[in-house]
């Protein structure tokens, strides 16, 4: 069966700092890959997104990924987070042989300081 | 164009009421995925529905649980005589064709509390 493991449950860094979140999944197969936000009282929002190509993919409000796939991971990395950066981080995965099932990570919290 | 449309946010049912959940998919979607969010865990998929089809529901539990998507209308999720477990963010979310190579977008969830 598939499943998405997020490593850090809890985040907090300081402005400035830079932010890394680890992400590894299990599937033999070919794999969709995510990386969704959810801000504070809002619905999950897509940052980035892999389905093929460049391994490295670059998202939204400066946000980017490296799809590893010897290491099966999809970490999300960002050089220097903001205050509204502040937000739960979610992986997911879906095969792309089964199509419309997202699989998601339990989620990351950042907290960052001002 | 507006976005995944959820009502009610919040909901408030007694153990053994009835709570219905609303989804309204994006312009243009057909395909609508319910997910549930318990306390600290990540979404897991429910259901998957085209209009008036279910197409996967094997992450649906077998007892008190429906979904439908109408041919008009919005996609309904129907928990009955709730327990304090079914406590939880439901989420909709919905793409254009089949989430292959494109990705589905959510609502903002209803919270549903059970007392």
């Amino acid at each position: 069966a598939q499943s998405v493991s997020q490593h850090n449950h809890h985040v907090i860094l300081s402005e400035a700092a830079s932010l890394e979140l680890g992400c590894n999944y299990s599937y033999g197969g070919t794999v969709n890959l995510f990386w969704y936000v959810q801000y504070p009282g809002q619905h999950l929002q897509l940052l980035l997104k892999y389905f093929s190509g460049d391994p490295l993919v670059k998202g939204i409000k400066g946000f980017e990924a490296e799809f590893i796939k010897s290491k099966f991971s999809f970490n999300l990395r960002k050089p220097s987070v903001q205050w509204s950066d502040t937000a739960e981080y979610f992986c997911a995965v879906n095969a792309v042989d089964s199509s419309y099932k997202l699989i998601f990570g339990s989620g990351t919290r950042l907290l960052v300081r001002p | 164009n507006a976005g995944v449309m959820q009502n009610p946010r919040h909901l408030v049912r007694r153990r053994g009421q009835e709570a219905r959940l609303r989804c309204s998919p994006m312009k243009g979607h057909s395909h609508v995925y319910w997910y549930r969010q318990l306390p600290e865990e990540g979404l897991k998929f429910m259901v998957y529905l085209q209009k008036e089809n279910i197409i996967d529901e094997s992450g649906m539990p077998k007892e008190r649980f429906s979904a439908e998507f109408p041919k008009e209308g919005p996609s309904i999720l129907r928990i009955q005589q709730v327990v304090r477990g079914d406590s939880a963010a439901y989420f909709c979310a919905s793409s254009p064709q089949g989430q292959q190579n494109t990705e589905a977008f959510f609502g903002q969830g209803t919270r549903l509390t059970v007392v």
